[in-house]
């Protein structure tokens, strides 16, 4: 099945800093969503993002939808300790007739205090 | 609300048992899902339904069946369990958010070791 390409897989960083990671695909998507996953947890919906060119911000997150539909970015501004968890990206849309979701591999972030 | 809520949270299986993954949701969606998600890897869809009564398979249905008899409640069925159903299990549900957009919501999981 399909996956989308994220990047990077995993990442430190100190906090405070600024964090960007981004997901890129071969197929073009109708809306685009970011999501966390903290350790034993299901995912938690951050952005979602519905419209090419789109920039959204929530709270210390910003997301956008790239121009082509193929890509998304998400940035995260001064990174707090609570940040760390897994951050996934997923193009959705319509596919033999319902809406299919393709996630991405995660991106691992770690937040050193 | 409660949300997308599974059950059980844990379970331990032998090879060649059957068990079924309970999901519930409560926010009237007329989509729901089931993934799974192995060890560092991102999620894949097994089974999905649009509606009661309608179910339809996803990327890696073996070994698992699905149905749909109400609008709320979604259980996977394991009829032999291997080892390499070990995973942990997502449900998800989606429907109209607040400004009517569709957005899918996901469940807590399930974490299902096969011996």
């Amino acid at each position: 099945g399909q996956q989308l390409n994220q990047s990077p897989q995993s990442m430190f960083i100190q906090e405070g800093e600024d964090v960007s990671m981004n997901c890129t695909s071969s197929s073009i998507f109708n809306t685009w969503l970011w999501y966390k996953q903290d350790p034993g947890e299901g995912p938690v919906l951050l952005i979602a993002l519905y419209k090419a060119g789109e920039l959204t911000s929530n709270g210390r997150l910003t997301a956008q939808f790239g121009i082509t539909r193929k890509d998304s970015f998400l940035n995260i501004s001064a990174s707090i300790p609570s940040d760390v968890g897994i951050y996934f990206c997923a193009g959705q849309g319509y596919s033999g007739g319902y809406q299919k979701v393709t996630f991405g591999t995660g991106t691992k972030l770690q937040v050193i205090p | 609300n409660a949300g997308v809520t599974q059950t059980p949270k844990f379970r331990i299986l032998k090879i060649g048992q059957s068990m079924t993954l309970q999901c519930t949701q409560d926010m009237n969606h007329n989509y729901m899902y089931w993934y799974r998600q192995d060890p560092g890897m991102g999620l894949k869809l097994i089974y999905y339904s649009v509606g009661a009564g309608i179910t339809d398979k996803g990327e890696v249905p073996n070994g698992y069946n699905v149905s749909r008899s109400t609008t709320e409640d979604f259980p996977l069925r394991l009829e032999l369990a291997a080892p390499s159903q070990t995973s942990v299990y997502f449900c998800a549900s989606s429907g109209l958010s607040e400004d009517l957009q569709e957005t899918q919501y996901f469940g807590p999981g399930t974490r299902l070791l096969v011996l």
